[in-house]
């Protein structure tokens, strides 16, 4: 069965920084790209970051772009976001989801984790 | 950078059929074959219930289905059921691995 299990949220100041996990099993971990969405409260879904299977590829998207760095360790089954100079507009749910191979779909999803920028 | 358009909401009575559109531009929903729909029912995570446009993945029921034309896809949701009361999202690939979901629809079984 496959799961996914964020951690790491929490409350931080506007401009600080905090760094989730995701813990994945079920599944051949480092076969997969692997990505990040948010949700902000009472919103819709945004996506935020990609990275591939190997770690060699990123992606983010703009409003994230140069602020949160996207990462894995394969031998631990672990995908991580480190979120640098937070912002309020970052407050949200985080989810981890897991690729669909060449179908750019997300087929599982963790539980989501809440970061709340906050003063 | 912006999101997919989707009605804020539909509503239907049980049994009755209900359709999303989801309408994008030429550069994400028109230009690609991988439109996706998610379910999420308060405080839980989306389910996925169709990707490539129209396939269903294993297990989710053949009263979900998908569609597009041109710009716009669709999610019609037939013999509508209590469970199916929900909000649903679409997505889209935009290229240069860039991804799109859509505004949400809340779907009210009356």
């Amino acid at each position: 069965e496959v799961q996914l299990l964020e951690s790491g949220g929490g409350l931080v100041p506007p401009g600080g920084s905090l760094g989730l996990s995701c813990t994945a099993s079920g599944f051949t971990f480092s076969s997969y790209t692997m990505t990040w969405v948010r949700q902000a409260p009472g919103k819709g879904l945004e996506w935020v970051s990609s990275l591939s299977g190997s770690g060699s590829t990123r992606y983010y998207a703009d409003s994230v772009k140069g602020r949160f760095t996207i990462s894995r360790d394969n031998s631990k089954s672990t995908l991580y976001l480190q979120m640098n100079s937070l912002r309020v507009e970052d407050s949200a749910v985080y989810y981890c989801a897991k690729e669909v191979a060449a179908t750019f779909t997300f087929d599982y999803w963790g539980q989501g984790i809440l970061v709340t920028v906050s003063s | 950078q912006s999101a997919l358009t989707q009605p804020p909401s539909v509503s239907g009575s049980p049994g009755q059929s209900v359709t999303i559109s989801c309408t994008g531009t030429s550069s994400d929903v028109g230009g690609y074959a991988y439109v996706s729909w998610y379910q999420q029912h308060p405080g839980k995570a989306p389910k996925l219930i169709i990707f490539d446009v129209s396939k269903r993945p294993s297990g989710v029921p053949d009263r979900f289905s998908g569609s597009k034309s041109g710009n716009t896809a669709s999610l019609t949701i037939s013999g509508l059921q209590a469970e199916h009361e929900a909000d649903y999202y679409c997505s889209s690939y935009a290229g240069s691995y860039t991804y799109f979901f859509g505004t949400g629809t809340k779907v009210t079984v009356l």
